[in-house]
């Protein structure tokens, strides 16, 4: 199975802040990368798909890159509406589809 | 708009069973790629199962294979979860998630997430 390593685990930032999270396959995955965010109690949201794809609804601040083994997620500017906790997916050997562990974003 | 509403959540003692299920509306539901995804108090994420949009192919994550049975009826728009041989380990919040991967040309990915079902493993 394709392990999914998320850094850092837990990050605080203000708001307004450029924020980085960075996500790293265990072998190759080209561009099959998604990014999900989840706030307490609710269902996680698609925010990125094949790594870079903005889905539709979600501000411009998010962006994705990376391929291969190595992706980011990045925040351009931080919203109050943002303190969550983001996770990384791989679909390219499936199944197992695997998530990374999880990033929260809390506020300093 | 494209709705998934889990139900069949709640408690169940070790070795038991319970049936999930997840009712679709706002899109047609049988063009799509359905998954189970579950998710333990305070823990991360962890893709249970798939089934294709005609079930003809199913998929499971090592951790339930044998014991979950991943099941769709489209002509009900609705997507079923068998739990069986429950264990503690399987108690979680379970989420059904459309994946649209086959629809858009795309990667596979899970755009659109129900509210979750809680499912409780206790003696």
């Amino acid at each position: 199975d394709i392990q999914m390593t998320q850094s850092p685990s837990s990050l605080s930032a203000s708001v307004g802040d450029r924020v980085t999270i960075t996500c790293r396959a265990s072998q190759s995955i080209s561009s099959y990368l998604n990014w999900y965010q989840q706030k307490p109690g609710k269902a996680p949201k698609l925010l990125i798909y094949a790594a870079s794809s903005l889905q539709s609804g979600v501000p411009s601040r998010f962006s994705g890159s990376g391929s291969g083994t190595d992706f980011t997620l990045t925040i351009s500017s931080l919203q109050p509406e943002d303190f969550a906790t983001y996770y990384c997916q791989q679909s390219y050997s499936t199944p197992p589809v695997t998530f990374g562990q999880g990033t929260r974003l809390e506020i300093k | 708009e494209v709705q998934l509403v889990e139900s069949g959540g709640g408690l169940v003692k070790p070795g038991g069973s319970l049936r999930l299920s997840c009712a679709a509306s706002g899109f047609t539901f049988s063009s799509y790629s359905m998954n189970w995804v579950r998710q333990a108090p305070g823990k991360g994420l962890e893709w249970v199962s798939s089934i294709s949009s005609s079930s003809s192919y199913i998929y499971y994550a090592d951790s339930v294979k044998g014991r979950f049975t991943i099941s769709r009826d489209n002509a009900k728009n609705s997507l079923y979860l068998q739990m069986n041989s429950l264990r503690a380990e399987d108690t979680a919040v379970y989420y059904c998630a459309r994946d649209p991967g086959g629809i858009v040309a795309t990667i596979p990915h899970f755009d659109y997430w129900g509210q979750g079902t809680l499912v409780t493993v206790s003696s």
